[in-house]
């Protein structure tokens, strides 16, 4: 019954390997977003996706790429990881952009260690 | 750009307290404003959200403020307990899709 689903929860990686998070929401949500948890916990936004369309990339590497095959999923694919890819990624979803009131739901979050 | 900034960064009380967590942000032309919650290895759970015409919002013993004009935003607990330990983090919106600004969260600890 979780609103927004993704996985794996944890991940240990060696650098330059390509690894690939889901993620997935049963609300019905038209908008799925991807942030980024630092190591000193700081919150960013990385991805946002309305209709299946790309609508902001906040200064991302370009090894960081979202895949939207549907509504409900907003998966994310990193090639080449590096140490600093290390963080806490989190999914979210909402009705509508953020900023139209509604609020934003997230996932649990995916753990990240690239070695 | 906006940021947004919270103090204070830690915060430890004895239980029954009642507290005050502060948020500010740079660009008072926000759309809305909410506070979440972060439990240790977990994901975020919102609290409360202001939408930018709003003065306050209130869910059992929390309620939030908002004062656009001034840029600050808090969220007042009542009663503390114990098991309201926890990261209080802020974000505002600005509309469209860009997502939320995080500030940097208050790690709060309620002693029992």
């Amino acid at each position: 019954d979780t609103a927004v689903s993704q996985t794996p929860k944890y991940l240990v990686t060696q650098m330059g390997n390509d690894k690939s998070i889901k993620c997935e929401q049963n609300l019905g949500h038209d908008t799925m977003y991807w942030y980024k948890q630092d190591s000193k916990k700081f919150l960013k936004i990385m991805f946002s996706y309305n209709n299946k369309e790309l609508i902001i990339n906040e200064t991302v590497p370009n090894r960081f790429s979202p895949k939207s095959p549907d509504k409900a999923h907003l998966n994310l694919h990193i090639n080449s990881l590096e140490l600093g890819d290390s963080a806490v990624y989190f999914c979210a979803s909402s009705q509508g952009a953020g900023g139209s009131g509604n609020t934003i739901y997230f996932g649990e979050g995916s753990w990240l260690t690239v070695v | 750009k906006q940021e947004v900034t919270q103090i204070p960064a830690a915060l430890s009380v004895p239980e029954g307290e009642n507290l005050v967590l502060n948020c500010s942000f740079t660009d008072s032309a926000i759309y809305n404003l909410q506070w979440f919650r972060q439990d240790p290895g977990k994901g975020l759970t919102s609290l409360l959200l202001i939408q930018s015409s709003q003065r306050e919002q209130t869910s059992g013993r929390l309620n939030a403020s908002l004062d656009k004009s001034s840029g600050r935003s808090t969220l007042y607990i009542a009663a503390s307990q114990p098991g309201d330990s926890a990261t209080y983090l802020c974000a505002s919106s600005g509309g469209g899709a860009d997502g939320l600004t995080f500030g940097k969260g208050t790690h709060l600890i309620i002693q029992p």
